[in-house]
């Protein structure tokens, strides 16, 4: 089946720097992906579409300066957290759209902790 | 407009009774439904899904669900519950294949040896 790769899927960092967070479809192009962000024991809340080769477009309450989505091709995505602070300490997850057939399939998370 | 509904954040069984998990969802077109299981630090596993064609849906490790239009609920149920089996669920619906997912809250499962 179709696979989505996330990197990395365990981050530490200090506060006020950047992480970049990748999203992979190895097997299918996927012109939109999602990402989702998971705060502890609570629902995974969608932050952003992803449309390659355009702007992204979030969600409400979703600073677009501060976590910076680029779809510059049909197999990758990446989120960048920037100037991290220890609140954007979160469970962070994409998925990726197939067209044939069309499905969602998700990547294996990644866990950022900012110190 | 999709959201999603679970009763219960915390459901307590004893190995070997049977789990139900509550979802119900609204949806303003058929939807697709679907239940995720969350192991602690790991991504999500999908269990099941239902997509317009029979309404009992039987899912991986001896999960189903089933789909009532009239109650518009789809919840989770396994006969027999395993230790292996304690981990978070989660409910999504979304619009059709390949659209964006909405998520219930999630139900975390204990099971008491």
């Amino acid at each position: 089946g179709a696979v989505v790769s996330q990197h990395p899927s365990r981050v530490i960092c200090k506060s006020g720097t950047s992480v970049k967070i990748e999203c992979r479809s190895l097997d299918f192009q996927a012109t939109t992906m999602f990402w989702y962000r998971q705060f502890p024991k609570q629902s995974l809340m969608l932050m952003a579409t992803s449309n390659e080769g355009s702007k992204a477009t979030y969600e409400q309450g979703v600073e677009k300066d501060k976590f910076l989505i680029n779809h510059a091709s049909l197999t990758l995505s990446t989120l960048t957290v920037t100037s991290a602070h220890p609140e954007d300490s979160s469970f962070y997850i994409c998925s990726a759209r197939a067209n044939a057939p069309k499905k969602l399939f998700f990547g294996s998370g990644t866990q950022l902790s900012v110190l | 407009a999709q959201s999603v509904t679970q009763l219960g954040s915390h459901v307590s069984v004893s190995e070997g009774a049977l789990v139900l998990l509550r979802c119900n969802y609204s949806s303003s077109v058929p939807p697709y439904l679907f239940w995720y299981v969350q192991y602690p630090n790991q991504g999500l596993q999908l269990l099941l899904k239902y997509t317009s064609a029979a309404t009992l849906v039987k899912g991986i490790n001896g999960f189903e669900a089933e789909f009532k239009k009239s109650e518009t609920s789809f919840h989770l149920t396994k006969p027999s519950a395993h230790m292996s089996d304690a981990a978070e669920y989660f409910c999504a619906v979304s619009e059709g294949p390949g659209n964006q997912f909405y998520f219930g809250t999630g139900t975390s499962l204990t099971v008491i040896p």
